[in-house]
């Protein structure tokens, strides 16, 4: 099993272009997530799906949408990038009640100029 | 709302000894607790959790955490570091009111030395 893979690996945009950040698990969870990290704020939530067909904001959504295409796949999507939005974003899966614990993809290092 | 504090940025310690990584938190409801290691350039991976029961939980690679209701405090442990324990630490809360979602800490920086 590869578990959570993502799309790029690292990524440079300049200020208002576009791209989708793709994410997918072959772990037949429910639950899946986008979290962003920047140094010293620890992980935090952008958008989760708790199921296949639902989306929901989480603590950081401006500038971004989500799709969960299927529920192996999870899309994140910067419509027009800024350069607050330079960060490195994971994805992660999980079954949905909140004492499964998460399992993350490698990260996507995205810079924006 | 539901947070965690990691208190201290970094921990130094000396191969060998033991060491600690402090988390306390603040949730609505029974909390479930993580602990997530990050090494350089990966993901988050799960060492281990606190659900219901037995106040000290063990997980992955020898690391322990004691649950301590009263002090709403969830501390990493192991009694030996090793230098290839060296990494980021996370600490996570949920709770059963909250579908899923977890609330992150901070992150320690863990640093062994030989």
């Amino acid at each position: 099993n590869a578990g959570v893979t993502q799309t790029p690996k690292f990524q440079v945009l300049k200020t208002g272009q576009s791209m989708t950040l793709q994410c997918a698990q072959d772990m037949n969870h429910n639950s899946m997530y986008w979290y962003r990290q920047d140094p010293g704020m620890g992980l935090r939530l952008i958008y989760y799906s708790a199921s296949e067909g639902t989306t929901d904001k989480g603590e950081v959504p401006n500038g971004y949408n989500v799709s969960r295409l299927n529920k192996r796949e999870f899309s994140l999507r910067l419509e027009s990038a800024a350069p607050s939005q330079t960060s490195v974003y994971f994805c992660a899966s999980s079954e949905p009640y909140s004492y499964n614990e998460q399992f993350f993809g490698p990260g996507t290092r995205l810079t924006v100029l | 709302a539901q947070s965690v504090a990691q208190p201290e940025d970094q921990v130094n310690v000396a191969e060998g000894n033991p060491l600690t990584v402090k988390c306390t938190y603040s949730v609505s409801g029974n909390p479930y607790l993580f602990w997530y290691v990050q090494y350089p350039n990966r993901g988050l991976q799960f060492l281990l959790k606190y659900i219901t029961g037995d106040n000290l939980v063990k997980g992955s690679y020898g690391f322990e955490a004691e649950f301590n209701k009263s002090q709403t405090s969830f501390h990493l442990k192991k009694p030996s570091a090793l230098v290839s324990d060296s990494a980021l630490y996370f600490c996570a809360v949920s709770a059963n009111t909250n579908a899923g979602k977890s609330t992150f800490g901070d992150g320690t920086t863990l640093t062994v030395k030989p």
